[in-house]
């Protein structure tokens, strides 16, 4: 079965330090990946997302970049994070861009 | 940029009574998915409904589409409390081809 790993679960940074957030998934090939970034009681905002190796889409321009160096696994960077990039992060997959997509359990990023 | 948009924003029910939420949106679509979101974790899937379907059923879960309004609705017959949750629709619009978020209704059952 698939299963798609995100980590850390929590993660508390100052403000211009770097970012590094990683998601890989497990037990399926070539599949659709997703970045997206949720604010506290809001909807989900989609940040990047990628149909193959090295191929990634944005969707809003900031200070955040993605990376899918490995068929299975999608990086989310910055070089400086700023106190708007504090939120909750969430990765996921789909086997194509409509069909459901399967989330990880998220990552919570506060900005000091 | 969001495409659906949910009603209500929040939703208190007691246990056992039905809930209704719905979903509107903007543009043409392909599919409408609705999923389920717990306090602090990811969104898990309830139930896909493309553009030529009316009705979907999934167990407790009934979804209803209508393209001409441009609106959709989910149904939770018989609520317990551990359905409270945040629930949220995603629509794959023709255009964009990729799936966007509506921020969600809060559903709080009662036991």
């Amino acid at each position: 079965s698939q299963t798609i790993h995100q980590w850390p679960a929590t993660l508390v940074q100052p403000v211009g330090s770097p970012l590094s957030l990683e998601c890989t998934v497990e037990g399926t090939s070539n599949p659709n990946l997703y970045w997206y970034r949720q604010a506290a009681g809001r909807g989900l905002q989609l940040l990047f997302y990628s149909v193959g190796i090295g191929q990634i889409s944005s969707e809003v321009p900031q200070n955040l970049s993605a990376s899918r160096p490995q068929d299975r696994q999608f990086i989310l960077s910055s070089k400086k994070l700023l106190l708007s990039d504090s939120g909750f992060y969430l990765c996921a997959w789909s086997v194509s861009l409509d069909q459901p997509q399967h989330f990880g359990d998220g990552t919570r990023l506060s900005i000091l | 940029s969001q495409q659906g948009e949910e009603d209500p924003q929040a939703l208190s029910i007691q246990e056992g009574e039905n809930a209704t939420m719905n979903c509107s949106y903007k543009t043409s679509i392909n599919n409408l998915q609705w999923y389920r979101q717990n306090s602090g974790r990811g969104l898990v899937h309830l139930i896909l409904i493309r553009s030529n379907e009316r009705e979907k059923h999934s167990g407790r879960l009934r979804v209803t589409l209508d393209t001409s309004k441009k609106s959709s609705s989910l149904l939770i017959t018989a609520s317990r409390a551990a359905d409270t949750a945040s629930y949220f629709c995603a629509t794959d619009a023709e255009r964009n081809n990729d799936m966007r978020f509506g921020a969600g209704t809060r559903l709080t059952v009662k036991p």
